[in-house]
């Protein structure tokens, strides 16, 4: 029973590029969580998302960052012209169903490192 | 103030001691509380939820005081193993319910 999925574990960009991180739920979790830790802090909530839909955003930053959980293939956090303050470790959690007792299981992380 | 507080130590102790976290946060409507792990360079696991009757877990104990928004986590006969980064989490409130809230973590080393 695999758990949460994340791709790629280490990524390296240039100042001005694109970053794609991709995170596949757990097998029957249809709810996806993206935290950011940066180095020497706690991890902070991004966003929340179901299939086709961004329930609570109200982590991310207002530019640059998006999030997408397509009806098919996994959940996809872009970062567009990253910049050295991006680097970070990004998180991905899912659950069976949202809030109230449910346990969030997170995935490996992806390493951000941006030059 | 930040929402959820926690000691970053280091905590240094030999094997077989006892130590204890403590964390507070800053919201009176939380309602769901836990204590997760994460080793170095990993993802963060769930070590135990936190009950307002307090709870245990083989050598871990978590409690839960309300009217101080205090909790902790107690580890007896500590272990190399345990050796790890202590992360108390709180659950959103109110609409937010599907975030849940970090401290920065509390640093354990058993030393052999």
């Amino acid at each position: 029973n695999a758990g949460v999925m994340q791709n790629p574990r280490h990524l390296v960009r240039r100042r001005g590029q694109e970053a794609r991180l991709r995170c596949s739920p757990m097998k029957g979790h249809s709810h996806v969580y993206w935290y950011r830790q940066l180095p020497e802090e706690g991890l902070k909530f991004m966003v929340y998302l179901q299939k086709e839909n961004i329930i609570d955003e109200s982590g991310m930053p207002k530019e640059r960052f998006s999030a997408e959980f397509p009806k098919e293939g996994p959940s996809i956090l872009r970062i567009q012209q990253v910049v050295r303050g991006d680097s970070a470790a990004y998180f991905c959690a899912s659950s069976p169903a949202a809030g109230g007792l449910e346990t969030q299981y997170f995935g490996p992380g992806t390493r951000l490192l941006v030059l | 103030r930040k929402e959820v507080e926690q000691d970053p130590g280091p905590f240094n102790v030999p094997e077989g001691a006892t130590v204890a976290f403590n964390c507070t946060y800053s919201n009176s409507a939380s309602q769901s509380f836990f204590w997760y792990r994460q080793d170095c360079r990993k993802e963060p696991k769930l070590l135990m939820s936190v009950y307002s009757s307090g709870n245990e877990d083989g050598r871990f104990t978590a409690q839960l005081n309300r009217a101080s928004q205090y909790i902790s986590l107690l580890i007896r006969d500590s272990k190399l193993s345990d050796s790890a980064t202590y992360l108390c989490v709180v659950r959103g409130y109110g609409g937010a319910t599907n975030k849940l809230i970090f401290g920065t973590g509390t640093l354990l080393a058993v030393q052999p």
